[in-house]
């Protein structure tokens, strides 16, 4: 079956600007994580979504970051007033339930703020 | 805080040799650990995972060992094949929180 998917793959962007990042997990998971890696590090956690709900946001670094998942399904990362320190690879992952469960991770979107 | 190290940033092994990739934690609370495998321009690739009620878990060329008491894990890939050169992250979770905490990586390049 399909894997997470995220787009666009790669967004190049420019200082102040508001963007948006799109994950659809694999059908029938409940649980979806947004991380973010920086350059020769691994990734770090942002947020974890079990249903529609956000359950842990405490990895978000400021206000500026936002994610939803309206429906349960695709979940969209929106950055406001986007900063050169922004410019990472963006990871989604799901998991069947959450938890202790294994996460299966997206290809990534890379950001670029110019 | 790095709750989760990996103090190898690469690390070189001739095709057919054993790998060791090692893993160090400093949270007990940690209930299971995971092993990714990553290429460039690619997202992380689950490998293998182990409960910390174990302390050996393998599959195929894949073998994760824990030491709960040192908070070590460490992946053995015997024998190691060219197609094994990738960035290998170890990441471990406690199930109530259901967040991955990753190390930050080990290089291995596996010489034909």
């Amino acid at each position: 079956g399909a894997g997470v998917s995220q787009t666009p793959s790669n967004k190049v962007t420019e200082k102040g600007k508001y963007v948006e990042l799109r994950c659809d997990p694999i059908s029938g998971h409940t649980a979806l994580y947004w991380y973010r890696q920086s350059l020769g590090q691994g990734p770090e956690f942002l947020i974890y979504f079990q249903g529609t709900g956000a359950a842990d946001d405490s990895g978000l670094p400021n206000d500026r970051f936002f994610a939803v998942r309206p429906e349960g399904s695709v979940s969209t990362l929106k950055i406001q007033r986007t900063e050169r320190g922004d410019s990472a690879m963006y990871l989604c992952a799901s998991s069947p339930s959450g938890g202790g469960g294994t996460q299966y991770f997206g290809p990534g979107t890379r950001l670029t703020v110019l | 805080d790095q709750q989760v190290k990996q103090n190898s940033p690469s690390l070189s092994v001739q095709e057919g040799r054993i790998s060791i990739l090692n893993c160090d934690y400093t949270n007990s609370m940690f209930d299971y650990f995971l092993w990714y495998k990553k290429y460039p321009a690619e997202g992380p690739t689950f490998l293998i995972s182990i409960s910390s009620i174990k302390d050996k878990n393998e599959d195929g060329r894949f073998t994760v060992f824990l030491n709960k008491s040192a908070k070590h894990l460490s992946l053995h890939i015997v024998p190691s094949q060219p197609g094994d050169s990738a960035v290998y992250f170890c990441a471990a979770l406690s199930s109530n929180t259901g967040k991955l905490i990753f190390g930050q990586g080990t290089t291995l390049q596996v010489k034909p």
